[in-house]
């Protein structure tokens, strides 16, 4: 069964620093790595798309990069807002469709 | 588009009864997903269907569970009778191809609670 891991599961940190979150794969064998952002009581909202064959990709702030040899990916916020603070999760794309790590509960304090 | 629809936006019931959860994609959309979050197991597929067929209904957790889409604009996933442990957030999404390759997009998720 193919597992995805993020790290941290949450974080707290204070307005205007940039951060990282960081997710891992068990499979190298995947066709994309996307990430989401979950309000609390809300649904999923796609940021990012990183195909297999791409390294990273950059959404105003937010940057996501990819490193299938290692398993990993990692999503950079710049300047962080209090307006960033969500659960933040990633999902590896597969043949089997979608597996989504637990995410990372983020913080940005005022 | 008006996004993935779902409804009730909320649910409580008892033990034993039936729940219907229903789900309208984004016109245009090939793929729906039905999904289920809970603090344990975090976001688990369910099924998913292209052009209204099943393709992969391999996380059904039991035969309790049942979901249809008769229409290219809908779907419903039932449970019968439902149990306490069924309790969770379940999500539809949908995607223009297979979401291996293109953006999933979800609703705002039916929060069920069995009593």
């Amino acid at each position: 069964k193919q597992e995805v891991t993020q790290i941290p599961a949450a974080l707290s940190v204070p307005e205007g620093e940039n951060l990282v979150l960081n997710c891992s794969f068990t499979d190298s064998a995947i066709y994309n790595l996307q990430w989401f952002r979950q309000d609390p009581g809300k649904g999923l909202t796609s940021l990012l798309l990183i195909q297999s064959s791409q390294r990273e990709q950059t959404s105003g702030r937010l940057n996501a990069s990819l490193d299938k040899s290692s398993g990993r990916s990692t999503l950079y916020i710049a300047a962080s807002q209090p307006g960033d603070s969500a659960t933040y999760l990633c999902a590896r794309g597969g043949a089997d469709g979608l597996t989504f790590g637990k995410g990372t509960h983020l913080i940005i304090q005022p | 588009d008006a996004g993935v629809i779902q409804s009730p936006r909320h649910e409580v019931t008892e033990m034993g009864q039936e729940v219907t959860l229903r789900c309208k994609p984004i016109s245009g959309h090939d793929y729906l997903f039905w999904y289920r979050q809970t603090m344990m197991r975090g976001l688990e597929l369910l099924i998913y269907f292209n052009n209204n067929v099943p393709i992969d209904d391999s996380g059904m957790p039991e035969d309790r569970f049942s979901a249809k889409m008769p229409n290219a604009s809908f779907s419903t996933l039932k449970i019968q009778p439902s149990e306490p442990r069924d309790s969770a957030v379940y999500f539809c999404a949908s995607s223009f191809v297979a979401p291996m390759n293109t953006e999933a997009f979800f609703g705002q998720g039916t929060r069920l609670t069995v009593v």
